[in-house]
C-alpha cells in the first residue's frame, strides 16, 4: 500500500531553535497536508499544499511541496514550548482516494 | 474549535459491553470518516462515508459497525471488543467532492477507548 515516510521520528530541541522535518513517498502526490496533534486531541490542519514547488507559510510555520511531487518539508522557526506535539504529513494517493498519513514526527521543546 | 465534535471523550468498557461513539460535524461537509490511532502506528482509516453512503471499509472487523444517518452525524457502534481495540478513535469530515473525498479533512478531538 501507499506509504509516507516521515523523518525524523522524534526531535528534542531547545526553545528558540528552528526545526525542520520532512515527508517522502515513492509515488507522486498531488496534495500535501501537514497536521499537528497535541496529547489527547485530534490532528489539526496546519498547512495545505496543492501545487508542486509551492511554498506556504502560517505564522512561524513554512511548508513546501517538493518539485518532484514525492516530498514535502515543514519548518518551524523560533520554536516555543507550545509547539510540542506530533506532526503528521498526509496526502491522497491518487484520484478520489482517502488520505494516507505518515507515522509522525514527535517534537519536544525544552524551555 | 474545529467544527467536529465527538462524544464521549473517554470510554472504558468490558469485552461484553455494547457502546456507541458519536461524531457530529458543523461544517456543512459531505464526507465523514472514522480512524483508529494506536500508539506508535500511523492513523488507520476504518470507514468512509460520502453523502451518507459507505464508500470504503478497510477490512475492519464486524465488531465495529458504523452508521451515518445524515451528512452531519456519524456513529461507531461497538460490541464484543477485544483489549487490542483500545485506542484513540478519531472522526473527521471533508467537503467530499467525490467518492472517498480527497479534499482536506478536519478532525474531531477523538474518543479514548479502553477495553478491559
Amino acid at each position: 500500500g501507499q506509504q509516507l515516510n516521515q523523518s525524523p521520528q522524534s526531535m528534542f530541541i531547545q526553545e528558540g531553535e528552528d526545526v525542520s522535518m520532512n515527508c517522502t513517498s515513492s509515488s507522486i502526490f498531488n496534495t500535501w497536508l501537514w497536521y499537528k496533534q497535541e496529547p489527547g486531541e485530534g490532528p489539526v490542519l496546519l498547512i495545505a499544499l496543492y501545487k508542486a514547488g509551492e511554498l506556504t507559510s502560517n505564522g512561524r510555520l513554512t511548508a513546501q511541496f517538493g518539485i518532484t511531487r514525492k516530498d514535502s518539508f515543514l519548518n518551524i522557526s523560533a520554536s516555543i514550548p507550545s509547539d510540542v506535539g506530533i506532526y503528521f504529513c498526509a496526502g491522497p494517493h491518487s484520484g478520489n482516494t482517502p488520505l494516507v498519513f505518515g507515522k509522525g514526527t514527535r517534537l519536544s521543546v525544552i524551555a | 474549535e474545529t467544527g467536529v465534535t465527538q462524544t464521549p471523550r473517554h470510554l472504558v468498557m468490558g469485552m461484553t459491553n455494547k457502546k456507541s461513539l458519536k461524531c457530529e460535524q458543523h461544517l456543512g461537509h459531505n464526507a465523514m470518516y472514522w480512524y483508529k490511532q494506536s500508539a506508535k502506528k500511523p492513523l488507520e482509516l476504518m470507514f468512509v462515508y460520502s453523502l451518507e453512503e459507505r464508500v470504503e471499509n478497510n477490512s475492519v472487523p464486524s465488531r465495529f459497525s458504523p452508521e451515518c444517518p445524515n451528512s452531519s452525524h456519524l456513529f461507531l457502534h461497538l460490541h464484543t471488543l477485544q483489549p487490542e481495540d483500545s485506542a484513540l478513535y478519531l472522526c473527521a469530515s471533508s467537503q467530499g467532492e467525490g467518492p472517498g473525498g480527497t479534499d482536506t479533512q478536519y478532525f474531531g478531538p477523538g474518543t479514548r477507548l479502553t477495553v478491559l
